[in-house]
């Protein structure tokens, strides 16, 4: 069983609509959640951290659910823009330091 | 700019020869790692580094090396002894922070034919 799993997708969205997605992750030493975006062929980039009690960030808004081990991600109002594919980033603490598990990914597609 | 280079953007490379990949940052960052991207799947760890001078294998280090003889600096090489070298590269470095997020290079593609 993978470390970090994350639904493929692609979940195809109409322009304004909403959508979620979530990411299973196995170890409950897990200490630090992440959502990346990575855009066709580029770097991911840093889309915002999951904190204990959920944040938001503009349209962005992530949940963590330690008891049932995962995150969310919830995207409001998307914009063409949005289109990405979103990773799911679970950093445990082994050691000293701690190493980065990455989801493969969730696509996403808005459409007009 | 404070970031992460990679260069090139695009390798070309026959099959058995070695070929190394640059990766400097100007983060001040203490850690430094490599990653392969293949079609449809999530990141894999190749090397990691925490300091200078020291580095650990990731999950799929063979037939590959590396060094840290700089913090700014972690250069992968790619050696003949990888069975599948043709991928995205990426490198990427953090702060020595638990919690603390990575940030990435602009990767490197690589082709060996």
């Amino acid at each position: 069983r993978k470390e970090v799993e994350q639904d493929p997708g692609p979940f195809n969205v109409p322009e304004g609509a909403t959508v979620a997605f979530n990411c299973t992750y196995s170890n409950s030493a897990s200490q630090s959640f992440f959502w990346y975006r990575q855009d066709c062929r580029k770097e991911p980039k840093l889309l915002m951290s999951v904190y204990s009690s959920g944040n938001e960030d503009g349209r962005f808004t992530a949940q963590l659910n330690r008891a049932s081990q995962y995150i969310s991600l919830l995207i409001r109002d998307s914009k063409l823009s949005d289109s990405a594919t979103y990773l799911c980033v679970v950093k445990r603490t082994t050691d000293s330091w701690g190493k980065f598990q990455f989801g493969a990914g969730t696509q996403v597609v808005v459409t007009p | 700019d404070g970031g992460i280079t990679q260069s090139p953007k695009y390798l070309f490379r026959k099959e058995g020869q070695n070929v190394t990949l640059s990766c400097e940052q100007n983060l001040n960052h203490d850690a430094m790692y490599w990653y392969r991207q293949d079609p449809g799947q999530g990141l894999r760890l190749i090397y990691y580094s925490q300091i200078v001078n020291d580095f650990q294998k990731g999950d799929i280090a063979e037939g590959y090396s590396v060094s840290r003889e700089k913090k700014e600096s972690f250069p992968l090489t790619v050696t003949s002894a990888q069975k599948n070298p043709t991928a995205f590269y990426l490198c990427a470095s953090s702060m020595y922070i638990i919690g603390d997020e990575q940030y990435f290079g602009p990767g490197t593609r690589l082709t060996v034919t």
